[in-house]
């Protein structure tokens, strides 16, 4: 299976902040077929899970700019930028690559 | 607007059977795919199968044995059965759409295996 390693595991910040966190993966998560299938997921308090960003930069619907993913191969960042209240909770990387699809361990966002 | 809704007993006994309901509404199942994804305590999570529109299953060869994905396309419900489980089974069970991207999740259903 495809380690998924996520740093750090947890982050303290001001509101306004900036923050990055870094998942990387035992294996390139390019596809055959050409496209990197690593998305970002956050789990809000008392929430399922919801998708941020899909192959490596693309944001999905309704998600801020304040959102941005970047990286290729095995290492990639999420960065969020003048962070809110509601940005707090705890980023999944996961990626969709090779089965059986893996998630990162979660990186926890506290307010400093 | 695409919705998901887990269903199912919150206690199962050791040795027993999981079985979880997700009812789709606003999307028909008999288009994409559709999963199961379970977050055990501590936040690990882990992919266990999905179904695709046309009914084939994929599952993690970790719990191959032991599990099932099944549909019912009249209803919009796909199912999860999970066999012989052991308290290692406690977690909070998610249903799905997409696998290489999971764009939609359901609240989840908080699972627990003890005799």
């Amino acid at each position: 299976d495809v380690v998924m390693t996520q740093t750090p595991v947890s982050l303290s910040v001001s509101l306004g902040g900036q923050v990055s966190i870094s998942c990387r993966s035992s294996q390139s998560l390019v596809h055959n077929n050409g496209n990197t299938y690593l998305s970002w997921y956050l789990q809000k308090p008392g929430q399922s899970p919801q998708l941020l960003i899909y192959k490596v930069s693309n944001r999905f619907s309704g998600i801020s700019d304040r959102f941005s993913g970047s990286g290729s191969g095995t290492d990639f960042t999420l960065k969020i930028s003048r962070v809110e209240p509601d940005d707090l909770g705890v980023y999944y990387c996961g990626q969709g690559t090779q089965y059986p699809y893996t998630f990162g361990a979660g990186t926890k966002l506290e307010l400093k | 607007e695409v919705q998901l809704q887990e269903s199912g007993p919150g206690l199962v006994k050791p040795s027993q059977s999981l079985s979880l309901t997700c009812s789709v509404t606003g999307y028909s199942i008999t288009s994409n795919y559709w999963g199961w994804i379970r977050k055990f305590p501590g936040n690990k999570m882990e992919w266990m199968g999905y179904i695709s529109y046309s009914g084939s299953t994929s599952y993690n060869p970790s719990l191959k044995s032991r599990i099932s994905i099944t549909r019912d396309t009249s209803k919009n419900q796909f199912f999860l059965q999970l066999n012989s489980v052991t308290t290692e089974d406690t977690a909070t069970y998610y249903c799905a759409r997409g696998t290489t991207t999971v764009t939609n999740w359901g609240q989840g259903v908080m699972v627990t295996v003890s005799s």
